[in-house]
């Protein structure tokens, strides 16, 4: 099993641009998890879907975040403007019910 | 809602020795898990130990061993004959058991381990 698959790895792009953040969660997981890392904050959940259905979307700073789960095997996080303070790491993680969590190995993104 | 403490930013340990890395939560669930993540400097999120709040058996994992104290709400982290590999900052994490099992991960803000050669 190739684990969780994001795309791109670094992503450097300017204020006001669009980005958009790609995840592939392992086959046969249900639930989907997008995670941001900064300094400031750690670790924090933004949002999670459970069978492509998104269940807590309360982490999401603003309206210029959105998430969306169209299949079982994709998932992507689109930041629309971009900002600098959006620079960090974003984490996707899958898991079957009650299983245990598999991180993918994060997009860097920064926002110049 | 949940809260994660880890009092300890950093830690140093040299290597063969054992070290012990805290870990506070505040929840008034009685039935949850708590997890210790390590990221290396790959940034690799990496699970190293489970406990589920019902056992009352500290879990252990290799060199990886905890102790749970459910009622003091803490669970800290031992590491013995600590390596050099085991550099990493270590993150405590919680989940509920309200929605099967498979809620959000809380995180600590995580403790950085040096260890000297």
């Amino acid at each position: 099993d190739a684990g969780v698959i994001q795309s791109p790895r670094h992503e450097v792009t300017e204020m006001g641009q669009e980005v958009t953040l790609r995840c592939k969660p392992i086959s046969g997981h249900d639930y989907l998890f997008w995670y941001r890392q900064t300094m400031m904050r750690g670790l924090e959940l933004l949002i999670y879907f459970n069978n492509n259905v998104p269940i807590d979307d309360s982490g999401m700073p603003e309206d210029r975040f959105s998430a969306k789960m169209p299949n079982a095997s994709f998932s992507t996080l689109k930041i629309q403007p971009s900002e600098p303070r959006d620079s960090a790491v974003y984490f996707c993680a899958s898991s079957r019910t009650s299983g245990r969590d598999f991180f993918g190995p994060g997009t860097r993104l920064t926002v110049l | 809602a949940q809260t994660v403490t880890q009092s300890q930013p950093e830690m140093s340990v040299q290597e063969a020795e054992t070290v012990t890395l805290s870990c506070t939560y505040d929840t008034s669930e009685s039935d949850y898990y708590l997890f210790w993540y390590k990221q290396p400097p790959s940034r690799q999120m990496i699970l190293v130990i489970r406990q589920e709040a019902y056992k009352q058996q500290n879990a252990t994992e290799n060199r990886f061993s905890v102790n749970f104290q459910k009622a003091a709400k803490s669970f800290s982290l031992k590491i013995s004959d600590s390596q050099l590999g085991d550099a990493a900052i270590y993150f405590c994490a919680y989940r509920s058991l309200l929605g099967g099992g498979s809620e959000k991960l809380v995180f600590g803000k995580g403790t950085k381990l040096t260890v000297n050669p």
